[in-house]
């Protein structure tokens, strides 16, 4: 069984200071793990993806995430937020055997 | 690619209309998801096709709903008869033999 939790439902961040998203995964084997962002009133669009190799994976628009088995995490991080990067982010685990497992989501706000 | 096409985007009805939401996949994919997003219960999975045959419909809240895939390029999820608390916006998403689910933009609909 696999399971995936995030930690905080709500993040707020100063334009131009780091973001850090926080995931934490439960999965009987070696998973796949991404995180999705959705904006308002959008669909859900792959920010990246890890499948056991690199652990640091870079994705799009500066984002990126490590992978720390030790840990079960998977946390999401940028260096510095954009105020497009207000949005609502998806942890998610999953194999292509199986079904996805999707986080509550983390939304994102970003402060002038 | 055009990506994963959803039709209508919005959709307004009454209780005990029947509702049709299309979904086209991606060229080429072989697998299909059905999810509903409601700020209640977030993102949920309704059915899942592999090679356009049912795998798991699970999160099928009831008999109400319906969903087929006649061939490889198209997809119905039908309510029949819908209610108020069936409003939600429903994504369609498709996957290769990867793990990568690609999401179409979703129907927002409303049952009044």
């Amino acid at each position: 069984a696999q399971s995936v939790t995030q930690l905080d439902s709500h993040v707020s961040v100063s334009e131009g200071t780091p973001v850090l998203l926080r995931c934490n995964y439960s999965s009987s084997y070696s998973p796949s793990l991404f995180w999705y962002v959705q904006h308002p009133n959008k669909g859900l669009q792959l920010l990246l993806k890890y499948t056991s190799a690199a652990t640091l994976v870079k994705g799009i628009n500066g984002f990126e995430a490590e992978f720390k088995k030790s840990e079960t995490s998977f946390h999401l991080t940028k260096p510095s937020a954009h105020m497009s990067d207000a949005a609502e982010y998806f942890c998610v685990v999953g194999k292509s055997s199986e079904k996805l497992v999707f986080g509550k989501g983390t939304k994102l706000t970003v402060n002038p | 690619d055009a990506g994963v096409i959803q039709s209508p985007r919005h959709e307004v009805t009454e209780m005990g209309q029947e509702v049709t939401l299309r979904c086209k996949p991606i060229s080429g994919h072989n697998s299909l998801f059905w999810y509903r997003q409601t700020m209640m219960r977030g993102l949920e999975l309704l059915i899942y096709f592999n090679n356009n045959v049912p795998i798991d419909d699970s999160g099928m809240p009831e008999d109400r709903f319906s969903a087929k895939m006649p061939n490889a390029s198209f997809s119905t999820l039908k309510i029949q008869p819908s209610e108020p608390r069936d409003s939600a916006v429903y994504f369609c998403a498709s996957r290769s033999n990867t793990d990568t689910q690609y999401f179409g933009p979703g129907t927002r609909l409303t049952v009044l």
